[in-house]
C-alpha cells in the first residue's frame, strides 16, 4: 500500500465550479499534513497546511480526519489559473523531517 | 518566502558522464536540504537527506555512490550523478528547511537527459 494516496485524475471541470479531491495516508504517526501545487516541469508550491479543525484560505478548503487519515481540499469557483496538479504531502513531524508525497490529482479547469 | 536555487536548469548529457546539481538557500541558513526525484507523471520521491557537515542519509534503493551529496556550506548542497545512464534521466528537485519559518523550500528543479 502506498503511504500516500491519491485519485490521479484528471479531474476536468468548467471555470466556476466547485471541485474536491481526497487523500489517504498509511501511517497513523503522522504529524504534518499539507497541500501543495505542481505546475507542468515545475517545481512543488505549497498551497496550505491542513489542520484537523479544518481551515480556509480564499477559496480554498481544507480538511483532516485524523481517525479516518484522509485528507481533503475543496476549490469553490475554479479559475482557469487553478489548472495544475495537486499533491498531498504528509510528514511524521519533528524538525526538519522529511515530506512523503502523493502522486497528485491533475485538475484541468476549462472554459 | 524564502529562496531556493539549483543549477544548471537543464542539463543533457553522454553516457557515462558525471553531472552535478547545485542547490543553494539564498537568504537563509540551512542546516538540512533534501533531494527529490520526479519521473514524468509520477510523484516526487525522496532521495536523500543532506545534513551540513555530516554524511547524508539516503533512501531505501537509493545508491550512494551513484548520487554524491556533499553539504559543505549551510547555503550549498550538491548532488553529483556519477557515470549517468538513459535511466537517471529525470527531475531533480532539492528543498531547504527554514528553521525560521519551520517549512522546506523547494528550488525551481534540474532536468537531466541522458543520451
Amino acid at each position: 500500500r502506498k503511504e500516500v494516496e491519491q485519485d490521479p485524475g484528471p479531474f476536468n471541470v468548467p471555470e466556476g465550479a466547485t471541485v474536491a479531491f481526497n487523500c489517504t495516508y498509511s501511517n497513523s504517526a503522522s504529524q504534518s499534513f499539507f497541500w501543495y501545487r505542481q505546475d507542468c516541469r515545475k517545481e512543488p508550491k505549497l498551497l496550505m497546511s491542513v489542520y484537523s479543525s479544518g481551515n480556509e484560505d480564499g477559496r480554498f478548503t481544507a480538511q483532516l480526519n485524523r481517525a479516518s487519515q484522509y485528507i481533503s481540499l475543496l476549490i469553490r469557483d475554479s479559475k482557469l489559473s487553478d489548472s495544475a496538479t495537486y499533491l498531498c504531502v504528509v510528514n511524521l513531524g519533528g524538525t526538519a523531517s522529511k515530506l512523503t508525497f502523493g502522486t497528485g490529482t491533475r485538475l484541468q479547469v476549462t472554459l | 518566502g524564502a529562496v531556493v536555487s539549483q543549477h544548471p536548469s537543464r542539463v543533457i548529457c553522454k553516457s557515462g558522464t558525471s553531472v552535478k546539481i547545485e542547490c543553494r538557500s539564498l537568504d537563509f541558513q540551512a542546516t538540512t536540504m533534501f533531494w527529490y526525484r520526479q519521473f514524468p507523471k509520477k510523484s516526487l520521491m525522496l532521495m536523500a537527506t543532506s545534513n551540513e557537515g555530516s554524511k547524508a542519509t539516503y533512501e531505501q534503493g537509493v545508491e550512494k555512490d551513484k548520487f554524491l551529496i556533499n553539504h559543505a556550506s549551510l547555503t550549498l548542497s550538491t548532488l553529483t550523478v556519477t557515470s549517468a545512464h538513459p535511466e537517471d534521466s529525470s527531475f531533480y528537485i532539492c528543498s531547504a528547511w527554514a528553521d525560521v519559518d519551520n517549512e522546506q523550500f523547494f528550488g525551481p528543479g534540474t532536468r537531466l537527459t541522458v543520451l
